[in-house]
């Protein structure tokens, strides 16, 4: 089972460069969302979206776009790559609500130079 | 925003010792609490889902507990093994489910 598929692992940007994280997932979840993990600091919320065609923000929005035309597919882009933007992102994925667990795509290492 | 901290940042036990660590949450807003293990170069991986006041998970040695009335969730692992060594992270939702606060995590080495 591929479950929370997550590229590239690691990405080398430059201060002004765009890019796309890419996030695919095989479970029919409805639920999904980014994360960012910073040095002493929890995982926070990019992020996230209920359904095709539904996205709302999180706790850290600004900086990063989303879509999600898809059930299975959420790609985070990056318009205009910053140092601040130096960091770990994870995809995650479940049915929605507050009990369902959260499955979560292998990260990616971003370095913004 | 939900505050959610945990404690100790990190931890250091022999092999066989048990051991715990806590994570705190604001008790006025509570919904679910979720523990995770992460492992140094691999996913998060959801370990409990806990729900109601006095509530106890057990998967194996790994057990945890929940005290919704004054915001707190322990986390106890009964003789460490070294392939216990990982990150351990709680979260806690908002009402609708739609955006989860984590903690910074308790990280667990075991000394064989």
């Amino acid at each position: 089972n591929a479950g929370v598929t997550q590229t590239p692992k690691f990405q080398v940007l430059k201060t002004g460069q765009s890019m796309t994280l890419q996030c695919a997932q095989d479970m029919n979840h409805e639920y999904m969302s980014w994360y960012r993990q910073d040095p002493g600091m929890g995982l926070r919320l990019i992020h996230y979206s209920v359904g095709a065609g539904i996205t709302d923000q999180g706790e850290v929005p600004n900086g990063y776009n989303v879509s999600r035309s898809t059930t299975e597919d959420f790609p985070l882009r990056l318009l205009s790559a910053a140092p601040s933007q130096t960091s770990v992102y994870f995809c995650a994925s479940s049915y929605g609500g507050v009990t369902t667990e959260a499955f979560f795509g292998q990260g990616t290492r971003l370095t913004v130079v | 925003i939900l505050n959610v901290e945990q404690s100790p940042q990190s931890l250091h036990v022999q092999e066989g010792d048990s051991t715990n660590f806590t994570c705190s949450f604001p008790s006025s807003n509570f919904y679910a609490l979720h523990w995770y293990r992460w492992e140094t170069a691999k996913s998060p991986e959801a370990l409990f889902v806990m729900t109601l006041n006095g509530d106890e998970k057990k998967k194996g040695r790994i057990s945890a507990t929940l005290n919704t009335k004054e915001g707190y969730s322990y986390l106890y692992i009964k003789g460490s093994q070294p392939e216990d060594s990982a990150t351990y992270l709680c979260a806690s939702p908002e009402s609708t489910g739609n955006q989860f606060y984590f903690g910074t995590g308790t990280s667990l080495t075991v000394i064989p």
